[in-house]
């Protein structure tokens, strides 16, 4: 299992341009979530998602939508960056099911910068 | 505000040391609580694990320990390497969906 995979590993933009970070994982996991990460800061959450066509709002999600057609994929994209925005953004995914599976796997995490 | 933080940012240890660090959370309602290790440019893994059942679990040379009464969350590394340098997060989960709160984490830093 290639895990949790996130494309691209950097990007820079400018502010008001758009662009989606890209989340897949393989592990047939139930549950995603994206969490962005800022200096000196733990990981806040942003949007998640139990399943394929249900999302909801994390405790930061303004400035960012999210969709899950798939159980594979979980785009996060950004309508309107702003330097606020500029950050290091991760996807996570587990399963639902209670026990040892309740971990949450990481991907390795976009550096988003907005000039 | 960070219902988890951490009482202390940096830990420096010499190699073959015990390490401890430690997290306090402000949530009595929070069930299970996780430890992260995040390496330089890598995202967060796993280490181990603590539901509110329980007051300590061990790992391989980790063990976690959880005070309810003060709300107090613990990881101890026993002979500490290089290759535990990093920084560690707690995690707290609060409700349904797994929605984990991460405190600020601590930067152990191992002397050789």
């Amino acid at each position: 299992n290639a895990g949790v995979t996130q494309t691209p590993k950097f990007q820079v933009l400018k502010t008001g341009q758009s662009m989606t970070l890209q989340c897949a994982q393989d592990m047939n996991h139930e549950y995603m979530s994206w969490y962005r990460q800022d200096p000196g800061m733990g990981l806040r959450l942003i949007h998640y998602s139990v399943g394929a066509g249900i999302t909801d709002q994390g405790e930061v999600p303004n400035g960012y939508n999210v969709s899950r057609s798939t159980t594979e994929d979980f785009p996060l994209r950004l309508l309107s960056a702003a330097p606020s925005q500029t950050s290091v953004y991760f996807c996570a995914s587990r399963q639902l099911a209670g026990g040892n599976q309740e971990t949450q796997y990481f991907g390795p995490g976009t550096r988003l910068l907005v000039l | 505000g960070e219902s988890v933080g951490l009482h202390l940012p940096t830990l420096s240890v010499q190699e073959g040391d015990n390490s401890i660090i430690n997290c306090a959370y402000s949530n009595s309602a929070s069930d299970y609580f996780i430890w992260y290790k995040q390496e330089s440019g890598k995202g967060p893994q796993f280490i181990i694990d603590i539901r509110s059942n329980m007051d300590k679990r061990q790992g391989q040379r980790v063990t976690v320990l959880l005070n309810k009464t003060v709300k107090h969350l613990s990881l101890q590394i026993a002979a500490t390497q290089p290759g535990d340098s990093a920084v560690y997060f707690c995690a707290e989960n609060r409700g349904s969906n797994y929605k984990l709160t991460f405190g600020k984490g601590t930067l152990l830093t191992v002397n050789p």
